[in-house]
């Protein structure tokens, strides 16, 4: 299996502060996608970065991949109450056979 | 960019009962994809929904307990069918996702308690 696996699992912090969350694979990827899901409802997609990119940035979201390490990450700058969620990593592999969720990440932002 | 549509949002069912869920999507797609979320668990997908085809099903999930529909190219239905508590879980459709090298768009889910 190459699912994706997140740290950490939950994660409380105040409005203002940055939040960085981790996701780690097992095999070769095409590309690793964040997501968000309120309240387990539908998950919304917040970011996409490909195994031949090192950083992508959306908004007050960075991502880094490590495909050395087989790592990712996900910084969400100025914590707002309204990032409250669990946040999940999702990788493809290189035939596109696959997409994998992680465990996920319960981030909450408290005022 | 997709939206889909998916009912019911939740729904309580005595065990031995069957639910059907049903998610439209505003564009045609070729590939849809159910998953199960357990509580405080990952997305696993179910099964790819293929139009003109039969569903292919990921291990552990098989078609006599979870049979699928694809009737066209914007429509699919997942029946969870004699259910037990065991099957209480938020059930998700998707379109696209990793394996288009795209971003997966999700109805917003159904929430299932089998009592």
């Amino acid at each position: 299996s190459q699912q994706g696996e997140e740290d950490p699992q939950a994660l409380s912090i105040q409005e203002g502060e940055n939040a960085t969350m981790n996701c780690s694979y097992k095999t070769s990827i095409n590309n690793l996608q964040w997501y968000r899901q309120n309240s387990g409802r539908g998950l919304v997609h917040l970011i996409l970065i490909r195994s031949n990119e090192r950083e992508k940035h959306s908004g007050r979201l960075r991502v880094t991949l490590d495909t050395s390490k087989k790592s990712s990450s996900l910084l969400i700058t100025a914590s707002r109450a309204a990032d409250t969620a669990s946040y999940f990593c999702a990788t493809a592999d290189n035939y596109g056979q696959n997409f994998v969720f992680g465990p996920g990440t319960r981030l909450s932002v408290l005022p | 960019s997709a939206v889909i549509s998916q009912k019911p949002s939740r729904d309580i069912c005595q065990r031995g009962t069957s639910l059907t869920i049903q998610c439209q999507v505003d564009s045609q797609v070729t590939m849809m994809f159910w998953y199960r979320q357990q509580p405080g668990q990952s997305l696993t997908l179910i099964a790819t929904a293929n139009q003109g085809s039969e569903a292919t099903y990921e291990s552990g999930f098989v078609i006599d307990k979870f049979p699928i529909s694809r009737p066209n190219l914007t429509f699919s239905t997942l029946t969870v069918s004699n259910m037990s508590p065991e099957d209480s879980s938020i059930y998700l459709c998707s379109v696209g996702g990793g394996r288009l090298d795209t971003e997966a768009f999700f109805g917003q889910g159904t929430r299932l308690t089998v009592v």
